[in-house]
């Protein structure tokens, strides 16, 4: 059955620090992969996706995610975080008739 | 990427009415819509998927009669919550999922607070 995994329910980084959060998928096919984040009260605003080609996708914001196949991994990364990241992020995978399948969800958190 | 809006973005109602909510995709014609209901703390959980000028197709679990969808137009999608009770309220987020020109990404509503008294 299609899956995602987002092992992280809270991480908490330094402002400035790097970023990365992880996120495991299960899918027969090729995965179309999203990364989302939302912020409290918020709808979810796409921050990148990969549907196929170079592997490591730049996105909105500074973000970026590389696709590991053999890992079956999409994580999301960022160099230097800003306290506006704060939020929740979604990893998803793209299903049959468009729908989408979220993983739990990761809350970051930035400290000062 | 696309533009959804939603209408309202919050609401209180008391128990045993109906309440009706809008899902716009406002810069193109969206054939697929997607309603989630979020808990707090939790992911997006999918109810239906809403065609237009079709009926919506439900997920598993979730009462077609309690949640009608309406799809009647390219641009507009409605969930009405039938004799709301209590434990209806919830986080209700619509999406839209983009033609060929979106690379079939689903792009989100700012989402719905419904309070059921």
């Amino acid at each position: 059955a299609q899956s995602v995994t987002q092992p992280d329910i809270h991480i908490t980084v330094s402002e400035g620090a790097s970023l990365e959060l992880r996120c495991n998928y299960s899918y027969g096919a090729t995965p179309y992969l999203f990364w989302y984040v939302q912020s409290p009260g918020q709808g979810l605003q796409l921050l990148l996706k990969y549907f196929s080609g170079d592997t490591l996708v730049q996105g909105i914001k500074g973000f970026e995610a590389e696709f590991k196949r053999s890992q079956s991994s999409f994580n999301l990364r960022k160099p230097s975080v800003h306290w506006s990241d704060a939020a929740e992020y979604f990893c998803a995978v793209g299903g049959q008739g468009g729908k989408l399948i979220f993983g739990q969800g990761t809350e970051l958190s930035v400290k000062p | 990427g696309a533009v959804v809006s939603q209408h309202p973005s919050r609401v209180i109602c008391k128990s045993g009415t109906s309440v009706k909510i809008e899902c716009r995709s406002l810069d193109f014609q969206a054939t697929t819509m997607f309603w989630y209901r979020q808990f707090p703390k939790q992911s997006l959980m999918l109810m239906a998927t809403s065609n237009e000028g079709s009926k919506a197709t439900y997920e598993q679990g979730v009462e077609k009669d309690k949640f009608l969808i309406n799809h009647a137009s390219l641009t507009l999608s409605t969930l009405t919550v039938t004799s709301a009770h209590p434990e209806d309220s919830s986080f209700y987020i619509c999406s839209v999922k983009g033609g060929a020109q979106y690379q079939e990404t689903q792009y989100f509503g700012p989402g719905t607070r419904l309070l059921v008294l």
